[in-house]
């Protein structure tokens, strides 16, 4: 596609429950970062990926949350035994590349309204 | 650590009007500021950004914003409003060091226009 995919746009789950949210970035893009956006707050960091390096996880919340991307393309987010604060927009981004001059610009997705009751 | 604020969570001007954002940032680097648009039901676009060139940064859609090294501030502006703005508002900044790709957003401002 012609921009930064994420799936499903809205997830409605039980406390408790087990999430998973996807992330299709932009063919080509090597950078890709997943953001959290909860009412009232700025975007939170969470996780960012930059082709095979070690992914910077320094965000994530809490270790009930947890990130992999396969093949240097496709992401997905989990969040295990959810909690009612994990309720937020769940935001993926990506980039052509990290540069130094910070010349590429993200190119975010729609994101993932997670409920959780 | 690198910080943003946003002052005004809600700002409400006429259509025409002239559109002020205000945004302040700490940083304990030469910063990259950049402001970042939401529509409704849509994704994060790059408005503008600042990295390191001229202070005064023009984007698209007629905003622009002045990076003020000695106010710490970078705030948006737009001469005369349209109803088409309408949307909310994000300043970030990044390390312009080794962890420049983690922006650090503020909480965002929702503008309105009103006719």
């Amino acid at each position: 596609g012609a921009g930064v995919s994420q799936s499903p746009s809205n997830k409605v789950t039980e406390k408790g429950k087990d999430v998973e949210l996807r992330c299709d970035p932009i063919s080509g893009h090597t950078a890709l970062y997943w953001y959290r956006q909860s009412l009232g707050q700025g975007l939170e960091f969470l996780i960012y990926f930059q082709g095979n390096s070690a992914p910077d996880k320094s965000g994530l919340p809490s270790d009930r949350f947890s990130a992999e991307r396969t093949g240097g393309s496709v992401s997905t987010l989990t969040i295990q035994r959810t909690q009612q604060e994990d309720s937020a927009v769940y935001l993926c981004a990506s980039s052509l590349r990290q540069g130094v001059s910070m010349s590429e610009k993200l190119f975010f997705g729609s994101g993932t309204q997670l409920s959780v009751l | 650590a690198q910080s943003v604020t946003q002052l005004g969570s809600h700002v409400s001007v006429s259509e025409g009007a002239l559109v002020l954002l205000r945004c302040n940032y700490s940083s304990s680097v030469p910063p990259y500021l950049f402001w970042y648009v939401q529509y409704p039901n849509q994704g994060l676009q790059l408005l503008l950004k600042y990295t390191s060139a001229a202070t005064l940064v023009k984007g698209i859609n007629g905003f622009e914003a002045e990076f003020k090294k000695s106010e710490t501030s970078f705030h948006l502006t737009k001469p005369s409003a349209h109803m088409s703005d309408a949307a909310e508002y994000f300043c970030a900044v990044s390390d312009s060091g080794g962890s420049n790709y983690k922006l650090t957003f503020g909480k965002g401002t929702l503008l309105t226009v009103n006719p």
